[in-house]
């Protein structure tokens, strides 16, 4: 069964305080692994896809990678608009392309 | 493009009605997906749909039901609404083959709905 852990639960941080989010996985064959944001009564916003291992993308004040076993969300210089819910999630190989989410890092960045 | 639609926002149903939450896309997306989520978990899989005429039941199905007659359109059906299906619903489609390829999903802004 696909597991998908994050922490931690929530993360509150200063304005231009770094930091990291932690998403670790367990998946039979990984297709792909992704990140999403989300707003109070929001859906789910896509910011990155990561395929294997080594693979680094970048958006803005924020950064993901990937290993084998977990996946980070690197936060720098954070600013107020970047508090959310931050959803990791993990498509595994052979399946019709569904999600299996872990239940959200809620950042809070104080001005 | 509007992109995924979902309607209604809210919906307050008595135990024992039943109800359909609408889900529509205009990106020609043949994969659409229902989610159940509830405070502090994660998104859980009700129904898919990978083209029209084929769905299948997902994580947690029970006391739902779906069809996809179109490729726009993906009603989420509440039978005998019970207050265990009090959630957040989220409708979500994407492109797919049937190669290796993975694409990412794009969600509707969700049905709050509440069983009392």
């Amino acid at each position: 069964e696909d597991q998908v852990t994050q922490s931690p639960e929530a993360l509150r941080l200063q304005e231009g305080e770094s930091s990291s989010l932690n998403c670790s996985y367990t998946v039979s064959g990984l297709r792909g692994l992704f990140w999403y944001r989300q707003d109070p009564g929001k859906g789910p916003e896509f910011l990155f896809t990561l395929y294997s291992a080594g693979e680094e993308k970048e958006k803005e004040r924020l950064k993901a990678t990937l290993t084998k076993k977990e996946s980070f969300l690197h936060i720098t210089a954070p600013k107020p608009e970047d508090s959310a819910t931050y959803l990791c999630a993990v498509q595994a190989r052979g399946s019709a392309r569904q999600l299996t989410f872990g239940s959200g890092t809620q950042l809070t960045v104080l001005p | 493009n509007a992109g995924v639609t979902q309607t209604p926002k809210f919906r307050i149903l008595k135990i024992g009605q039943s109800m359909t939450l609408q889900c529509a896309q205009d990106m020609n997306h043949n994969y659409m997906y229902w989610y159940r989520q509830d405070p502090g978990m994660g998104l859980k899989l009700i129904y898919y749909s990978v083209g029209a005429g084929i769905t299948d039941k997902g994580e947690v199905p029970n006391g739902y039901n779906v069809s996809r007659s179109t490729t726009e359109d993906f009603p989420l059906r509440l039978e005998l609404a019970a207050p265990s299906q009090t959630s957040v619903y989220f409708c979500a489609s994407s492109y797919g083959t049937s190669g290796g390829a993975s694409y990412e999903q794009y969600f509707g802004p969700g049905t709050r709905l509440t069983v009392t």
